[in-house]
């Protein structure tokens, strides 16, 4: 059974500049969660989606923006990139509409502003 | 109230030897405490679950003692091996509209000696 995919796995990008990264959860799974990753803050959680609504978001810019596709892949784009968007950014989804049970997470991508 | 306060930043154990990390946490509206394993590379990986309604769980060399009173959680890992060597997160969560928002540690990592 293959595992949350995330592409792609690194990006380079320049500071004002966009992103978009891409998640496939695991086949059958509908919830699908966002975090950012950094040696400072942990995991900070950005937004849940679930058939193609989202359910919950955090404390993030309006830069960050994502959205959920019918077939439950998600993507997030982040626009203007400053240097502290620097991150791995993981992709979790869960089989139910509460991820109650936890997530499975991606390998990430790892976002780097130059 | 939405923190969870994770300790010890890092941890060295020898091989053989008990590594214990700790989380506590604030709101009592929390119901679901896991705890993931993240190599380097990788996204966290769910290691263990417990509810408030249970003191104690174990799977294998990994046991969480949960203190509802003392607001405080833990894990045990027992006869510490390298391959465990690994950054832990713990997370609490609770629902929220109708889904579960999930407040992580800021981690420890563990590097156990051979």
């Amino acid at each position: 059974k293959a595992g949350v995919t995330q592409t792609p796995r690194y990006l380079i990008k320049t500071r004002g500049q966009q992103v978009t990264l891409s998640c496939s959860p695991i086949s059958g799974h509908r919830s699908v969660s966002w975090y950012q990753q950094t040696p400072g803050q942990g995991l900070q959680f950005l937004f849940e989606y679930f058939s193609e609504t989202q359910r919950n978001k955090g404390n993030f810019p309006g830069r960050f923006s994502g959205r959920q596709f019918s077939n439950s892949r998600s993507e997030m784009n982040v626009s203007t990139l400053e240097l502290g968007d620097s991150a791995l950014y993981l992709c979790a989804s869960s089989p139910y509409a509460t991820g109650a049970t936890g997530y499975t997470f991606g390998s990430g991508t790892r976002l780097t502003v130059v | 109230q939405q923190q969870v306060k994770q300790s010890p930043q890092s941890l060295i154990v020898q091989k053989g030897g008990i590594s214990i990390i700790n989380c506590a946490y604030e709101n009592t509206a929390f119901d679901y405490f896991p705890w993931y394993q993240q190599f380097p590379g990788k996204g966290p990986a769910l290691l263990i679950a417990i509810r408030p309604d249970v003191s104690e769980k174990k799977e294998g060399r990994f046991t969480i003692s949960f203190n509802k009173s003392a607001k405080q959680f833990s894990l045990h890992i027992m006869d510490s091996q390298p391959g465990d060597s690994a950054t832990y997160f713990c997370a609490a969560s609770m629902s929220t509209s109708g889904t579960y928002k999930y407040i992580f540690g800021t981690g420890t990592r563990l590097k156990v000696l051979a």
